[in-house]
């Protein structure tokens, strides 16, 4: 069964220190990939995506994410944490065998200290 | 351009009543989703559709019944709600495979629901 795995549940850093938020995924083929943003009280935004090609992916507000198939894994980078990305942050495995289904990881609370 | 919106933001209900969940999107999407989210559980998906006309269970369906009949507007019902069912829902809602944002989902700002 297809599953996603966050497991971080917490993570705390400093402002301007580097970041990197785990996602590993079971998945029959290579999926379609995602990390999404939750802001308190708000829905979820898009910050990059990875279809096929380019395993290093870029996205909004300086994260990057990279793909690694052997090791199913699709973490979440940041080079210098501004204190605005506190948020809780999702990955997500989009199915590609034509159900349009999409399942979510448990989510990472990221905390940012001044 | 308003994107996936959602009616009501928040509503507290009494075990046994009903009610309706309204997602509207504008972007002509073909794909369209409902999901809970609980702490510590993420998002888990309750029902979708395909296209107007059609829906699928999701992962936790039971309890709820869901209505796609114009393209634009996914109901999500709850016919007799239960203490268990409060949750934050969100709607959301993809484009077809091959466009600009296809397999991107994009997301209503949540309906806050309260069952006591």
């Amino acid at each position: 069964a297809q599953s996603v795995t966050q497991p971080d549940i917490h993570i705390t850093v400093s402002e301007g220190a580097s970041l990197e938020l785990r996602c590993n995924y079971s998945y029959g083929a290579t999926p379609y990939l995602f990390w999404y943003v939750q802001s308190p009280g708000q829905g979820l935004q898009l910050l990059l995506k990875y279809f096929s090609g380019d395993t290093l992916v870029q996205g909004i507000k300086g994260f990057e994410a990279e793909f690694k198939r052997s090791q199913s894994s699709f973490n979440l980078r940041k080079p210098s944490v501004h204190w605005s990305d506190a948020a809780e942050y999702f990955c997500a495995v989009g199915d590609t065998s034509g159900t349009y289904k999409y399942i979510f990881g448990t989510g990472t609370r990221l905390k940012v200290l001044a | 351009n308003a994107g996936v919106t959602q009616t009501p933001k928040f509503r507290v209900l009494k075990t046994g009543q009903s009610m309706t969940l309204l997602c509207a999107q504008d972007m002509n999407h073909e794909y369209m989703y409902w999901y809970r989210q609980d702490p510590g559980m993420g998002l888990r998906l309750i029902h979708y559709s395909v296209g107007e006309g059609t829906t699928a269970k999701g992962e936790v369906p039971d309890g709820y019944n869901v209505s796609r009949l114009k393209k634009q507007n996914f109901l999500l019902g709850l016919e007799s709600a239960a203490p268990s069912q409060t949750s934050v829902y969100f709607c959301a809602s993809t484009g077809l495979a091959g466009g600009p944002s296809s397999y991107e989902q994009y997301f209503g700002p949540g309906t806050r629901l309260t069952v006591t």
